[in-house]
């Protein structure tokens, strides 16, 4: 089974509109961590956004905001006010246990915003 | 602060040829991980380090591959006769604790 499914390969928004990316997540472990990447055609992976499996509210950095819901095990991404500069792509990742551990990402979805 | 580097860029090699991959984490960073990123896909996890020692080689493929970090810095990924299967982009990442881990800018690799 798969641990992290993003089911939109794609997705489109026009500028200045608000945007969800879905994630939704498979682990038995209590305690892991989800993350979100953006990978702009440049390639390079940038981190946008942890929530932690216990942390009380939704995570939030700016115009980016993590709708983590626990038992539906789905952690969407959420983009307001879409800029040209978001389209790339989006990764959902997951690390399980307490220290140190690898990422397991998604097949990611496509950004593209319009002007 | 300087991020994480990986030479090189680009590398492109004949089936059958040995390569080396590079990768320079954020200074300081004690955990390295090597990730391969295939294309229209995520990355997949290949191997992971804590200091110099190996602490999860699971996502290795194959006896093929193979990585060091003698010094607990810099690492390198190392591919015996590659095959043509094997190209992909190599991502390296650094994170100093359990948090969010800072990616490179990838090698990618090319078998001919």
């Amino acid at each position: 089974a798969q641990k992290i499914t993003q089911t939109q390969p794609g997705m489109f928004v026009q500028e200045k509109e608000a945007v969800t990316l879905d994630c939704t997540y498979d682990t038995s472990d209590p305690s892991y961590g989800l993350f979100w990447y953006k990978q702009p055609s440049s390639g390079e992976m940038i981190f946008l956004i942890y929530q932690g499996s216990y942390d009380q509210q939704n995570a939030t950095e700016g115009r980016y905001s993590l709708n983590f819901q626990k038992a539906r095990k789905s952690a969407n991404l959420v983009i307001s006010a879409s800029q040209l500069g978001d389209s790339a792509m989006y990764f959902c990742a997951m690390r399980e246990g307490t220290g140190y551990s690898t990422l397991t990402f998604g097949k990611g979805t496509m950004l593209l915003v319009s002007p | 602060g300087a991020g994480v580097s990986q030479t090189p860029s680009n590398k492109v090699t004949e089936k059958g040829k040995y390569v080396e991959l590079r990768c320079d984490p954020i200074s300081g960073h004690t955990a390295l991980y090597w990730y391969r990123q295939s294309l229209g896909q995520g990355p997949e996890f290949l191997i992971y380090f804590q200091g110099t020692g190996a602490a999860d080689d699971s996502g290795l493929p194959n006896d093929r591959f193979f990585a060091v970090r003698p010094e607990g810095s810099v690492s390198t990924l190392k591919i015996q006769r590659t095959e043509r299967g094997d190209s992909a982009v190599y991502l390296c990442a650094s994170s100093l604790r359990r948090g969010e881990q800072f990616f490179g800018p990838g090698t990618r690799l090319t078998v001919l």
